[in-house]
């Protein structure tokens, strides 16, 4: 079965620009999150979605990021305009609704802003 | 006070021995703990879960929990250089969606 699909696994680009991260979640599961890993901060959770409605998105760092989830198999984080303070990789996950229910995370965004 | 703690490392064991991995939590209606695996540049990958008190093995990992405790672990028996990774910790309450990770423990398995 496929995982969770993101892309693209790389991007380059400059400052002031904006950049569109794409992740379709593993079939069936209706739970989606975005993270962001740095070494500085670790893996942190931006926002979450629940039956493609966000739940939580306190963890957006500001209003430059954004979020959506049209449908069951695919979500977005734009963010607009970049920082370099961006740069991170970004993690997609997805999970099915339960308590006991583990994340599966695809092979994440490596976001580079000049 | 972080919600999910573990040791930084690097936990440095040689091969063939035994890795013990700890993590602790500070929220007490957390229900599921899991193991995640993160090589160098790669995503994390679950190894293991655990909801119940006690013991729970699978090959050479046994994960341990102890909710009075407020305590998870993990044991590598048979360490291989493979292992070296960060391993991360994390845990879920009943009342929601929200998964929380620890900082990760990074692990040095010498050949």
């Amino acid at each position: 079965d496929a995982g969770v699909i993101q892309s693209p696994r790389h991007e380059v680009t400059e400052m002031g620009q904006e950049v569109t991260l794409r992740c379709k979640p593993i079939s069936g599961h209706n739970s989606l999150f975005w993270y962001r890993q740095t070494m500085m901060r670790g893996l942190e959770l931006l926002i979450y979605f629940n039956n493609n409605v966000p739940i939580d998105d306190s963890g957006m760092p500001e209003d430059r990021f954004s979020a959506k989830m049209p449908n069951a198999s695919f979500s977005t984080l734009k963010i607009q305009p970049s920082e370099p303070r961006d740069s991170a990789v970004y993690f997609c996950a997805s999970s099915l609704q339960g308590w006991n229910q583990p994340q599966h995370f695809g092979d994440g965004t490596r976001l580079s802003i000049l | 006070q972080k919600e999910v703690e573990q040791n930084s490392g690097p936990l440095s064991v040689p091969e063939g021995a035994i890795a013990s991995l700890n993590c602790t939590y500070s929220d007490r209606v957390s229900q599921s703990f899991f193991w995640y695996r993160q090589y160098s540049g790669k995503s994390p990958e679950l190894i293991m879960s655990i909801y119940s008190n006690g013991d729970k093995e699978d090959g050479r990992f046994t994960a341990q929990l102890n909710k009075a405790s407020q305590y998870v672990s993990l044991l590598i028996r048979d360490s291989q250089p493979s292992d070296s990774a960060t391993y991360l910790c994390a845990t879920r309450g009943t009342g929601g969606f929200k998964t929380i990770f620890g900082a990760g423990t990074r692990l040095f398995v010498k050949a």
